[in-house]
């Protein structure tokens, strides 16, 4: 069974730096693409970024520069380093991964997120 | 790409026919337009992946079509279960969206 758990979150200040961490097991970690989405409270889906199983990394503009995917495949565990953080960054964050596969298949693992909160 | 979806909320009642549309702002790369369920203090569901295959575990009853810029996910009987918030998602040149999402409530 695919497991994600996610950790990390909690209330920072506007600036400040927090970094969460997604935990994998039931699958091989390295054959998959490990992504973060994020849900601000209320709202709905948002891409945040991507590693892939190859180690490319991605990102969504607004985080692009502020924030850093990594993963460690023999921890099997996925990063995500934010830095510069703002209040519009508040949300759940979700990991979630797909199969690297031929074609892309979706999202078919998500954790149960970690709530980070941007707030003095 | 901007994932417009359509219509914010739908009202129906158990049994009927739920109709959600997603239209893209440019033709979806090789139609990679998938398709999630998310209730209440849950994480989201993986239904529909590359418009119309169901991933594992869904039920019949979950229908995706379409193609370019727009696609339509089906529930053609409601069950209880399926109130619930939709989204879809595209991905293309290593970037993914998601829609704002459709609300199916119940009547």
């Amino acid at each position: 069974e695919v497991q994600l758990v996610e950790s990390g979150g909690g209330l920072v200040q506007p600036g400040g730096s927090l970094r969460l961490s997604c935990a994998a097991s039931g699958f091989t970690f390295r054959n998959y693409a490990m992504n973060w989405v994020r849900q601000a409270p209320g709202k709905g889906l948002e891409w945040v970024s991507t590693i892939t199983a190859d180690g490319g990394t991605y990102y969504t503009d607004s985080v692009r520069g502020r924030f850093t995917i990594s993963r460690d495949n023999s921890r099997n565990t996925l990063f995500l380093q934010m830095s510069g953080l703002r209040a519009e960054d508040t949300a759940l964050y979700y990991c979630a991964n797909y199969f690297s596969g031929t074609y892309y298949k979706g999202y078919e693992g998500w954790g149960q997120g970690t709530q980070v909160t941007v707030s003095s | 790409i901007v994932l417009t979806q359509s219509p914010g909320t739908l009202s129906l009642s158990p049994g009927e026919r739920a109709i959600l549309s997603c239209r893209a702002s440019q033709s979806v790369s090789r139609n990679y337009l998938t398709w999630y369920q998310q209730k209440p203090g849950q994480a989201p569901r993986l239904l529909i992946y590359v418009a119309s295959n169901r991933a594992t575990g869904i039920p019949d009853r979950f229908s995706g079509s379409g193609s370019g810029t727009d696609f339509t996910l089906t529930i053609s009987r409601l069950e209880p279960e399926d109130f619930a918030v939709y989204y879809c998602q595209q991905y293309g040149d290593s970037q993914w969206t998601f829609g704002q999402g459709t609300k199916v409530e119940v009547k």
